[in-house]
């Protein structure tokens, strides 16, 4: 299956708010309340954000956010601090123990 | 503390072997599936391989089938990755990271081991 499809980067100064996308198809997020938002900081492993579309791992600040609506899903940050920034990859669940991931937005904090 | 040390990694030539281990330690290894997930360089994340906590039960993306082989060996709370024939584009860090959910979402990761194929 393809990548999903998420922008390359986006970026917003401390306090806004950002949002990153998700694009999948029927066959993927639309298909599975089962997206997943990774974080991974340069040469660190990937750490969970949300799972389940919109659920929070205990950690996880509540400025994190996710969604879904039809084939797209979003993470959404608010209040952005200097330390969010990192690169974001989302990952849903394609049916048959197969699992499709985004290409990775770079969030940069101005 | 859930800790996933990943080792193995080095330098191979195209068509070559290679074994990768995953030391768990921090949680009861044995009732939980795994991942094997691959990051090549300046690119995005991949799942190679799964497979579930009695490893009975194995899952390959398809351009590994038949030539990657997921095993545990949960006496020794160890994920292991026996990787062959291997290619340029195998070329990448790999993350063994700890399954979580009806998804198998990866709740914990490795800090990974880099697999370079080159002649």
């Amino acid at each position: 299956q393809s990548a999903l499809t998420q922008p390359r980067s986006v970026s917003g100064s401390p306090g806004q708010s950002v949002t990153i996308s998700c694009t999948g198809t029927s066959s993927d997020v639309g298909s599975y309340n089962y997206v997943s938002w990774y974080q991974q900081h340069p040469g660190k492993a990937p750490k969970l954000m949300i799972y389940d579309v919109s659920k929070r791992p205990s950690g996880v600040p509540d400025r994190f956010s996710g969604s879904k609506s039809g084939n797209t899903a979003s993470l959404t940050i608010s209040g952005l601090q200097a330390e969010d920034e990192a690169d974001y990859y989302c990952c849903s669940y394609a049916g048959s123990y197969t699992w499709v991931f985004g290409g990775g937005t770079k969030l940069t904090v101005l | 503390e859930v800790q996933l040390v990943e080792s193995g990694g080095g330098l191979v030539q195209p068509g070559g072997s290679l074994r990768l281990s995953c030391a768990a330690s921090g949680f009861t290894f044995s009732n939980y599936a795994m991942h094997w997930a691959r990051q090549a360089p300046g690119r995005g994340l991949e799942y190679v391989s799964a497979i579930n906590s009695n490893g009975d039960s194995t899952y390959y993306t398809n351009s590994v089938k038949g030539r990657f082989t997921i095993s545990r060996d949960n006496s020794k709370n160890t994920l292991y990755l026996q990787m062959g024939s291997l290619r340029a584009e195998d070329m990448a860090v790999y993350y063994c990271a700890r399954v979580r959910g009806s998804a198998w979402y990866s709740d914990y990761w490795g800090q990974g081991t880099l697999v370079t194929v080159s002649s």
